[in-house]
This record gives C-alpha cells, structure tokens and sequence, in this order.
C-alpha cells in the first residue's frame, strides 16, 4: 500500500511565487489534514477535510488554501509565498465515522521541505 | 479552543531509566487520544492510541499510556528506555464530534544516553 503520498520532498521558492503541494491517500479515507511543523512549536493545523467537498480551517490557514474535490486528493495551495511559510509540511489521512467503529489514526505522508527565500 | 500541553520539551534519560512524559488536554467532550513518535528526518509513526475501553493502552516498543478522564491527561511510559528511543514525541488529541480536528501537543525531544 502506498498510503500518503506527498510531492514534492524539496521544493525552494522566492517570495512571491505561489506553488501546491500535492496529497493523495489510496486508503479511502475520509479525513484529511495538512500540517506544518516548526522547531519547537509541534505540527501546527493548517486546513483540514472531513470529505469530498468539505474543507475547513485548522489553527493557521492565512496565506494558505485548500480544495477536495475527490476522496483521494487534498492539495495544498501557497499564493504568494513568504519567508515566515518556510516550514516542512505533513499531509495526513484518517477514517472517522459517527458511531466510532473503524475510526483510525492519522497516516502522515513523508512530508515537503519547503523554503522560501 | 481545544488545546494540548506537553510539559516536558526535553528529557534527557540514560539507557534502561524509567520514562514518563506528560500530555493534558482541554476538551471536555469525547476525546480520541494518540501519541506519535518521530525519528530525526522521519514522518510522524503511530505508538499508540485510545478511543474507547480500558484506559490503560498498551502500544508498539513497549510504550503505555494511561487516559484518565478526570486530570484530561494520556502520560506516555515506559519502563526501561533504550538508545534507539531518542527522537521526538507528540500528544495528539482528536475531538469527539464537535469539530473533528486533530490537535498535536509541541512535542518532547528525548534523548537517551548510552
């Protein structure tokens, strides 16, 4: 099973530029999620997708946005990047229903260096 | 907002000490509760997880964590640490139902010394 997939691994932008990070789950997941994660503050939540078509706000989603149009894909959307989105990015997938059976954790994929100079 | 602490940003242990490492929540509701593991350069790999049933969860390596719902804590232990255990640790708290996010603590930088 592949699981998360996330391209690119690297990626260096100038400021300004705008670029997406891509996500793809072969899990049938339901939830997905893209994180960023900074020396010493944890992963912080960036947007977040309860299903196809749903999207929502996580703690930090200025300057950045997010579309689910299928199950599989949950791209990430940077429009003018900045020095301070200089961070590595987590795209993560999970299984939640109502009646709780069947939930999962979270599956990360291996993340994207992102650097903005 | 719903919020996760993690008390200790950095533990230093010699190998075979015992190990406890403090997560608390703020959500009051259903909670599902997660510790993650992630090994310098690596993606974040599941330890172990609660959702429902006995709150003593045992996970992979010899890890537990015991959810008591009365302190909002899940504290990650284990008895006898090893070399091979030094990396990075994080609560990760999923509400029930009301938002659904999935919320990580800041993390805890172990490092075990041989």
């Amino acid at each position: 099973n592949a699981g998360v997939t996330q391209t690119p691994k690297f990626r260096i932008l100038k400021i300004g530029q705008s670029m997406t990070l891509q996500c793809t789950q072969d899990m049938n997941h339901n939830y997905m999620y893209w994180y960023r994660q900074d020396p010493g503050m944890g992963l912080k939540l960036i947007y977040y997708s309860v299903g196809a078509g749903i999207t929502d706000k996580g703690e930090v989603p200025n300057g950045y946005n997010v579309s689910r149009s299928t199950t599989e894909d949950f791209p990430l959307r940077l429009e003018l990047a900045a020095p301070s989105q200089t961070s590595v990015y987590f795209c993560a997938s999970s299984y939640s229903a109502g009646t709780g059976y069947g939930n999962t954790e979270a599956f990360f994929g291996q993340g994207t260096r992102l650097t903005v100079v | 907002a719903q919020s996760v602490s993690q008390h200790n940003h950095h533990v230093i242990l010699s190998e075979a000490a015992s190990l406890e490492l403090g997560c608390n929540y703020s959500y009051g509701g259903t909670v599902n509760l997660f510790w993650y593991v992630q090994y310098p350069g690596q993606h974040l790999q599941l330890l172990l997880k609660y959702f429902s049933g006995d709150p003593l969860v045992k996970g992979i390596k010899g890890f537990e964590a015991e959810f008591i719902k009365s302190k909002f804590s899940f504290n990650l232990r284990k008895p006898s640490v090893q070399w091979s255990d030094t990396a990075e640790y994080f609560c990760a708290v999923k509400d029930g139902g009301a938002t659904n996010k999935l919320i990580f603590g800041t993390g805890t930088l172990l490092a075990v010394q041989p």
